[in-house]
């Protein structure tokens, strides 16, 4: 089973509201990654957490809060968000931290921010 | 610095003809490389990998992929290309930071459309 699920696939929010996205895997992965995607665009990373500690935070802005509660389970916290932030929010996970490791996705979280 | 580059932002082929998507990158190290496929509105999927050993690349939905160190290049092909196949595909460099840490830089994408 190669499966990382997101939920809710769909979220709209206004700028006042706070709300979690959530990404679980249950592959025994102890990497897992959070990824913003515009329109046509790559995904472009905003945090890795390795064996649940936060590794990398790819100077997100702070009303983006990361939070690992356990080694199968990614949140990412939403709070007064802009517009420009509505974006498809990608988790992914892989064995380990390393560059030879296959990074599995899941189908994503399209964010609209009114 | 580290960088992909796939200069087709869009390639549109007729149903039943070949298909390749050219990748080229800017690396200093032996390169772990891998082409990922996008549908729209949905997540990223493994189409293959190389890390090392034969260079070409056997990956699914009969899909192949050549390294060649020569010309940093990691071309993506398929003799007949199906009308599922339209989609954004991404190649994608995994690079280290000083040791095993690794992250992925991904291409600008190419799109590619299907004609009947």
């Amino acid at each position: 089973d190669t499966e990382v699920t997101q939920t809710p696939k769909h979220l709209v929010m206004g700028m006042t509201n706070k709300k979690s996205l959530k990404c679980e895997q249950h592959m025994g992965h102890r990497a897992m990654y959070w990824y913003k995607q515009k329109a046509k665009k790559p995904p472009e990373l905003m945090f890795v957490y390795s064996y649940e500690k936060l590794s990398i935070n790819e100077s997100v802005p702070s009303r983006f809060s990361p939070e690992c509660p356990n080694s199968s389970l990614l949140n990412l916290h939403l709070h007064a968000l802009q517009p420009e932030d509505s974006a498809l929010y990608l988790c992914a996970s892989s064995q380990d931290w390393r560059s030879t490791d296959t990074q599995y996705f899941g189908p994503g979280t399209r964010l609209t921010v009114l | 610095a580290q960088s992909v580059t796939q200069p087709d932002i869009h390639i549109t082929v007729s149903e039943g003809a070949s298909l390749e998507l050219r990748c080229n990158y800017s690396y200093g190290a032996t390169p772990y490389l891998f082409w990922y496929v996008q549908s729209p509105g949905q997540g990223l999927q493994l189409l293959l990998k190389y890390f090392s050993g034969d260079t070409l690349v056997q990956g699914i939905k009969g899909f192949e992929a050549e390294f060649k160190r020569s010309q940093s290049s990691f071309n993506l092909r398929k003799p007949s290309v199906h009308w599922s196949d339209a989609a954004e595909y991404f190649c994608a460099v995994g690079m280290n930071y000083g040791g095993s840490q690794g992250n992925l830089i991904f291409g600008k994408g190419t799109k590619l459309s299907v004609k009947p």
